[in-house]
């Protein structure tokens, strides 16, 4: 089975400043690993994605994360905010083999105050 | 041309009824599922289907019952609704380990 822990419920980031939301998780089995962004009243949209290679991943919009295996982490970060990144992010980990069902976090409210 | 879409948007039903919320993908995915998110914003899966096949049934009350005609609908049907199926609805759609592609959402509210 697997569980994620978004350690942060709200954070407050002032516009152009960096930031970064915290993402764990834990699996008995190796897993793929997503951030998907959910802005007011819409639907999620997928912002990046570890599927295997390189650590570090690009995503739109700016924001990247990097996945640490032996921390099982994959944190989101983007260097400079801005107002319309105010939404709900949510960190989702499916297994590699087997049904591909997501396990999400309990996401985390990244508000951009000017 | 929106890639997964479902309908209705919004649901307003009186507890007890019987509704049901209908999705549709374009993109040629062979696999759907069901999640629902509560007021708190918790997503949870509760079904997949893959080629019309169930594979996925998480622990849902029997009063949910997913139907998928061919590949590119998943319909839900909610037989009695409680209080408690308040929530919003998502079906998305995927490619073997491809990224899933989520609707926009049906926002059930019982009264």
């Amino acid at each position: 089975a697997q569980s994620v822990t978004q350690l942060d419920s709200q954070v407050p980031v002032f516009e152009e400043a960096p930031v970064e939301l915290r993402c764990n998780y834990s699996s008995s089995v190796s897993v793929y690993l997503f951030w998907y962004v959910q802005y007011p009243n819409q639907g999620l949209q997928l912002l990046l994605k570890y599927l295997s290679g390189s650590t570090l991943v690009k995503g739109i919009n700016g924001f990247e994360a990097e996945f640490n295996k032996s921390q099982t982490s994959f944190h989101l970060r983007k260097p400079s905010v801005h107002i319309s990144d105010t939404a709900e992010y949510f960190c989702a980990v499916s297994p590699l083999k087997g049904a591909q069902k997501l396990v999400f976090g309990q996401g985390t409210r990244l508000t951009i105050n000017p | 041309d929106t890639a997964v879409s479902q309908t209705p948007k919004y649901l307003v039903t009186q507890m007890g009824n019987d509704k049901s919320i209908k999705c549709e993908q374009n993109l040629g995915h062979d696999t759907m599922y069901w999640y629902k998110q509560d007021s708190k914003k918790f997503l949870k899966i509760m079904f997949s289907y893959n080629n019309k096949e169930l594979i996925i049934n998480e622990t849902v009350p029997n009063r949910f019952s997913p139907k998928s005609p061919d590949k590119a609908h998943l319909n839900l049907h909610i037989n009695s609704l409680e209080l408690g199926d308040s929530a919003v609805y998502f079906c998305a759609s995927s490619q073997a380990d491809q990224p899933q592609h989520f609707g926009d959402g049906t926002r059930l509210s019982i009264l």
